[in-house]
């Protein structure tokens, strides 16, 4: 299985910050890497896919880059909507897997 | 935009099956990959595997000797059981959409709670 690495696990910024999470994984899996927002009590919803593609609807204030076994997540400028968990997910094989998530909370 | 919904028992016995069902109502699961995804309290994401609407699948290793999914184009349903079950398989069950273009689960149902206990 290839393994997905979030950094960090959590942070603190404030409204108006840059926020930047990173994914790495255990192989390449070359762009095939997609970004996911959980709210406590809701469910996961697609942000980003294939690496740096914004889903439909999805503001411009979050992209992704990365190739390879490196990603990042980026919100230019964080929102109070924002505060969530963000998952990363490799769809270059099965087993799909995900990170282990990275909470992004108020500070 | 496409509704997907979950239903089946909440809670479920140690050994035994746990059953649940996806519909997608008013669309169509032709052509596409379905998947299913669980999550403990409190933790990640895990993949349990997916179905194509032919009836080919894909399963988690770690799974897949307990994991039976099938497909019923003509109710746009498909399925998961889960055998043998212990209170590890706790957990929040969702179903979602592999989306073919961007290869990412673009459409989830509301999830379902399975407790796994006597």
């Amino acid at each position: 299985d290839i393994q997905m690495t979030q950094s960090p696990s959590s942070l603190s910024p404030s409204v108006g910050d840059r926020v930047t999470i990173t994914c790495r994984a255990s192989q390449s899996i070359s762009s095939y890497l997609n970004w996911y927002q959980q709210k406590p009590g809701k469910v996961p919803k697609l942000l980003i896919y294939a690496a740096s593609s914004l889903q439909s609807g999805v503001p411009s204030r979050f992209s992704g880059s990365g190739s390879g076994t490196d990603f990042t997540l980026t919100i230019s400028s964080l929102q109070p909507e924002d505060f969530a968990t963000y998952y990363c997910q490799q769809s270059y094989t099965t087993p799909r897997t995900f990170g282990q998530g990275t909470k992004v909370e108020i500070k | 935009q496409v509704q997907l919904q979950e239903s089946g028992p909440g809670l479920v016995k140690p050994s035994e099956t746990l059953s649940l069902t996806c519909t997608v109502p008013g669309g169509s699961i032709s052509s596409f990959y379905w998947s299913w995804i669980r999550q403990p309290a409190g933790k990640g994401l895990e993949w349990i595997g997916r179905i194509y609407s032919s009836g080919s699948t894909n399963y988690n290793p770690s799974l897949e000797s307990r994991v039976n999914m099938s497909v019923d184009t003509s109710k746009n349903q498909f399925s998961l059981k889960l055998s043998s079950v212990t209170a590890a398989d706790t957990a929040v069950y969702y179903c979602a959409r592999d989306s073919p273009g961007a290869r990412a689960f673009d459409y989830w149902g509301q999830g379902t709670l399975v407790t796994v206990s006597s």
